[in-house]
């Protein structure tokens, strides 16, 4: 089963511009972690956010984190081609529990 | 650093034969998932392993699915025998430092058609 839902499904954009995508999640959580996957490739992760945390950066990316809204989003500033991908948000519930994926949001940056 | 390294990367098989993916995590983690991933969707976890021990096999259909980590590194997933709807993108991930679940280090994943 997957935990995490992201939208939106796709997304287009030009180098420049900037991207954003959301991610709700249902039950209580320990972290959250965006991963990134390039076509035909294996996921690369990107950033985690804890759950005490509010905001985080790194580089070009700026993740936000709202536990009473269960959501988070994840912003990636001046785009470029090289960020077309797919980028799925990851939940970990904590204790015993595994990392659960969300469904991912295609992202095409056109130069 | 070698990252977790999985073969084969593609495999072709009829329905009814049975299949085996392998995989070698990042030096010194102790912490293995399997993971597959369909078609536009996000990735499901099968098992995962802490050292030798798999810890999370809930979602694994164990009718037709194995997996081992013998010696708590290298890991084998099989399939036998293998159905249509086993074609998927198999991942494997590792994660260490004591870190489970926090920043899984993935390889590039077998395609498996099943035919």
């Amino acid at each position: 089963s997957q935990q995490g839902e992201e939208d939106p499904q796709a997304l287009s954009i030009q180098e420049g511009e900037n991207a954003t995508m959301n991610c709700s999640y249902k039950t209580s959580i320990n972290n959250l972690q965006w991963y990134r996957q390039n076509s035909g490739r294996g996921l690369v992760h990107l950033i985690l956010i804890r759950s005490n945390e509010r905001e985080k950066h790194s580089g070009r990316l700026r993740v936000t984190l709202d536990t009473s809204k269960k959501s988070s989003s994840l912003l990636i500033t001046a785009s470029r081609a090289a960020d077309t991908a797919s980028y799925f948000c990851a939940t970990d519930a904590g204790g015993y529990s595994t990392l659960t994926f969300g469904k991912g949001t295609m992202l095409l940056v056109s130069p | 650093e070698a990252g977790v390294v999985q073969s084969p990367r593609y495999k072709i098989i009829e329905k009814k034969q049975p299949v085996a993916f392998w995989c070698n995590p990042i030096s010194g983690h102790n912490t293995l998932y399997w993971y597959r991933q369909n078609l536009g969707q996000g990735p499901e976890l099968l098992i995962r392993y802490e050292n030798e021990e798999a810890v999370d096999d809930s979602q694994l259909p164990k009718d037709r699915f194995s997996a081992e980590r013998l010696k708590g590194v290298d890991s084998t997933l099989k399939i036998q025998p293998a159905e249509l709807g086993d074609s998927a993108v198999y991942l494997c991930a590792s994660s260490g430092d004591g870190a489970t679940n926090e920043k899984l280090f993935f390889g590039s994943g077998t395609q498996l058609s099943v035919l």
